[in-house]
């Protein structure tokens, strides 16, 4: 099956700080999702990707298709930023959202 | 939050028992996913379905299955529940004019 690899593992930033989360996928894709898991366990949708460049107040992403990777912006980031970010892929010819998850970036957002 | 819900959302039982979690939503979505989450995995697709009855494997269904008798209901049943099904499971829709996937928050086993 396809491969999700997501970086860095691990992030601590310091509030108002930017920072850029990576992901990288084995093969084409054709569905691209990135999650926010919340320090409460809840999972909520920040983009559905599968190409170009998106923006939503503090948070943007980008995906190149061609290359195989997508990268989510934190900008002037916040304590309620803090969680696990996940991206999430679905190859051809798809249909159905059958979404395979990387392991996520765990973000920590300190005062 | 997609009008979501998951019944329960903790429970403990034993190994060797059944278990079944429930998944109910209130949109009509048609698409409907359950998975798995468990450390250094990320989530895991384990049965998805496409309508009333209509539903097929993911990548983690041995141990598992699944039944969708009407629209807004999706059961998850652990025919005889192991303590490697200990783990959150994670029921899922994708909206209608979409392919946006929403989560439902989750319901936390552990098998003793």
């Amino acid at each position: 099956g396809i491969q999700v690899e997501q970086s860095p593992p691990d992030l601590i930033l310091q509030e108002g700080a930017n920072s850029t989360l990576r992901c990288n996928f084995s093969d084409s894709v054709n569905n691209l999702q990135w999650f926010h898991q919340n320090p409460w366990g809840q999972l909520i949708n920040l983009f559905y990707i599968p190409s170009g460049t998106k923006q939503n107040g503090r948070l943007s992403a980008t995906t190149v298709a061609t290359e195989r990777y997508s990268l989510l912006y934190i900008s002037s980031s916040q304590t309620t930023d803090s969680g696990v970010y996940f991206c999430a892929v679905e190859r051809p010819p798809g249909g159905g959202n059958k979404l395979t998850f990387g392991t996520g970036t765990q973000l920590k957002v300190e005062l | 939050d997609a009008g979501i819900t998951q019944s329960p959302r903790h429970k403990v039982t034993e190994t060797g028992t059944p278990v079944t979690l429930r998944c109910h939503q209130t949109e009509n979505h048609r698409y409907m996913y359950w998975y798995r989450q468990d450390p250094g995995h990320g989530l895991r697709l384990i049965h998805y379905s496409y309508g009333v009855k209509d539903t097929d494997k993911g990548e983690v269904s041995d141990g598992y299955s699944v039944s969708r008798s009407k629209t807004e209901d999706f059961l998850l049943t652990l025919e005889s529940a192991t303590s490697s099904q200990t783990s959150v499971y994670f029921c899922a829709i994708t909206a209608r004019l979409s392919e946006t996937q929403y989560f439902g928050p989750g319901t936390r086993l552990l098998v003793l």
